[in-house]
């Protein structure tokens, strides 16, 4: 059973509002990861974090920001949501070795009005 | 742009027949894994092969993997109805300190 919450688990907004997609593990990972899924399936790397205050773009351009201020924590904040940001947003997180599985959170399904 | 890309994008097969699925990548890389998600919930890992493996087994999944063509396959053999899911295969690139991407997945419905 994996460790790695993630709330809230369906979050329904209006354009325009600040939103925070929180993400918490208890394994003591140091790298931690997110993903938003299309809802065709395909998943997009959007952020990654190596440890404390580390945070990396991913490949896919996002408007949203991360922090990483303790380890079992890897927030997810929208300043002002649009239509365009409804997804689902995936969060992970691994050891350290370079072999390690990622262990994921539920998810947040994400919808914008 | 996607690491990796899976084919076939979705497979319909009967219980007790076996499935596989293609992966392909772009660069080199450290290891690949397998992952399995369930109705558009938490992906879960199944199976890690690293790069200078050829193959690898686990129960009834088999996976290969060719660093001379970028590309990987998962079989599942005597498939079951509860093995209906989407598989995806994501992979750490070399010297890319863990930062894992994935694929864009496969769809398998096993009919009962």
């Amino acid at each position: 059973e994996a460790d790695i919450y993630q709330t809230p688990r369906y979050l329904v907004i209006g354009t325009g509002k600040k939103i925070t997609l929180e993400c918490s593990q208890t394994m003591g990972h140091d790298k931690m990861y997110w993903y938003q899924q299309d809802p065709g399936m395909e998943l997009h790397l959007i952020h990654y974090s190596y440890g404390v205050n580390s945070t990396e773009k991913g490949d896919l351009s996002s408007e949203s920001t991360v922090s990483r201020i303790r380890t079992e924590h890897f927030p997810l904040t929208l300043e002002s949501a649009r239509p365009s940001h409804t997804s689902q947003y995936l969060c992970a997180s691994s050891g350290g070795r370079v072999d390690e599985k990622l262990f994921f959170g539920s998810g947040t399904q994400l919808s914008v009005l | 742009s996607q690491q990796g890309e899976e084919d076939p994008q979705a497979l319909s097969i009967q219980e007790g027949e076996n499935a596989t699925m293609n992966c392909s990548y772009k660069t080199s890389i450290n290891n690949l894994q397998w992952y399995r998600q369930n109705s558009g919930r938490g992906l879960v890992h199944l199976i890690l092969i690293r790069s200078n493996e050829r193959e690898k087994h686990s129960g009834r999944l088999r996976v290969t993997l060719d660093t001379s063509k970028k590309s990987s396959s998962l079989l599942i053999t005597a498939s079951r109805a509860a093995d209906t899911a989407s598989y995806f295969c994501a992979t750490d690139a070399y010297g890319g300190y863990q930062k894992v991407t994935f694929g864009t997945g496969t769809k398998l419905q096993v009919i009962p």
